[in-house]
Order: C-alpha cells, then sequence, then structure tokens
C-alpha cells in the first residue's frame, strides 16, 4: 500500500523563481497537511484541507506561498516568489477524516534549497 | 492556543538502557497524544499514540504514559537500540474531525553501541 507521495524530493531553484510542491495523499484520506520543517523553527503546520477545503492557513507565512487541492487525490504548494529563507524540508501529510484519534501519516518530503 | 513543551532536546544513552522523553501541553481539552520518529532524510513515522481515557500504552519496547491532571505524557524505550537513534516527537490533539496536531520541538536520541 503506498504512502504519501511527495515530488520532487529535491528542489533547487534561484531566488526570484516560482516553486512547485506537490503530494498525493493516501487513498481515501480525507484530510491532508502541509508542514515545513527547519532547524531553529522545527515542525511548523502551514496548512490543512478536509475534504479538498482549506480550513485553516493560519501557518502559511506570508502571500508568497499558496496551496491548492484541485481533488481527493492531488494537492500542490506554491511558493511565488521564492527567497532564500524559504529553503527548508516541506512535508505532506494525510489522515482519514472522522478517526477520532487523527493519526497523521507523513510523506517522505521535499528538500527545498533558495539560492 | 495549544502549546507543547517537549524535553530533553538530547539525550544520550547506552545501548540496552532506558530512554524517557516528556512532554506538556496547556489545553485541557487535548485527548490525543502521538509520538512520531524521524530518522534522518525521512519524513515523521507515528510509532506509538495514546488517547486520554488511558493512562498507559505499550508495544513492545516503547510504551507511552498519560497524566492528564498534570498535562503530561512521555514516552519510555526499554533496552535501547543503536536503530533507535533519531529524532522523536510528541504532540497533541483536542478531539474533533478536524483538529490538527500540535508538534513538541523534537529530542535527538543517540543510543551508543
Amino acid at each position: 500500500d503506498a504512502g504519501v507521495i511527495q515530488s520532487p524530493r529535491h528542489e533547487v531553484t534561484e531566488m526570484g523563481q516560482e516553486v512547485t510542491l506537490r503530494c498525493k495523499p493516501i487513498s481515501g484520506h480525507n484530510s491532508l497537511f502541509w508542514y515545513r520543517q527547519t532547524m531553529m523553527r522545527g515542525l511548523e503546520l502551514l496548512i490543512y484541507f478536509n475534504n479538498n477545503v482549506p480550513i485553516d492557513d493560519s501557518g502559511m507565512p506570508e502571500d508568497r506561498f499558496s496551496a491548492k487541492m484541485p481533488n481527493a487525490s492531488f494537492s500542490t504548494l506554491k511558493i511565488q516568489p521564492s527567497e532564500p529563507r524559504d529553503s527548508a524540508v516541506y512535508f505532506c501529510a494525510s489522515s482519514p477524516l472522522g478517526g477520532p484519534d487523527g493519526e497523521q501519516y507523513f510523506g517522505p518530503g521535499t528538500r527545498l534549497t533558495v539560492t | 492556543g495549544e502549546n507543547v513543551e517537549q524535553h530533553p532536546s538530547t539525550l544520550s544513552v547506552q545501548e540496552g538502557d532506558s530512554a524517557v522523553i516528556k512532554c506538556t501541553y496547556s489545553d485541557s481539552a487535548s485527548n490525543y497524544f502521538p509520538w512520531y520518529k524521524q530518522e534522518l532524510g525521512k519524513g515523521p513515522q507515528l510509532i506509538i499514540d495514546i488517547r486520554s481515557n488511558v493512562g498507559e500504552k505499550k508495544d513492545q519496547r516503547i510504551a507511552v504514559t498519560l497524566n492528564k491532571t498534570a498535562k503530561h505524557f512521555s514516552l519510555h524505550i526499554t533496552e535501547t537500540q543503536p536503530e533507535d537513534s533519531a529524532v522523536y516527537f510528541c504532540a497533541a490533539k483536542k478531539k474533533s474531525n478536524t483538529g490538527k496536531l500540535i508538534f513538541g520541538q523534537g529530542t535527538t536520541l543517540q543510543v551508543k553501541p
């Protein structure tokens, strides 16, 4: 059974460029979460969706960040324009909606480097 | 809002010894407490969780305890092995269908052979 799939695994880009990170949640899961992990700030929740609808985007750092979930099996996190301080590992996680305990299953992450 | 504090930030033990990581949470409405293990270059992996209606849960060498009154919970690893070396995160969540996890800062565990 495939877990959460993220692509690309590594991304190196120059400041000012647009970056798009992709996520495929576990089939049947209705909740999807985007996290950012850095040494300084640890694991931060950026945004999460339930049934493809954004529920809480209070963690999105600024307007340069946007996320979409056009269907139950795909989500994107876009940064435009990118800046060096966006360098981090970005994780996507999914969870079965309605589960009282909210187990979240993480993907392998995308390591983003902005030069 | 909810806040989760995790200690220690680093922990070094000899192989075969036990390791204990502790977390405290601020929101008394929290009722779900998972623990994640993150190995280098990988995403966090759920290893054990506990719900507020129980005080302890075990899974082989791993156990988690919960003290609702004091609002703290702990991860216990017995007979540690080098492959237990990783970063461990605790988290807390309120009971709901849409609630989000609040993570602790992480503990880097090193098990020396």
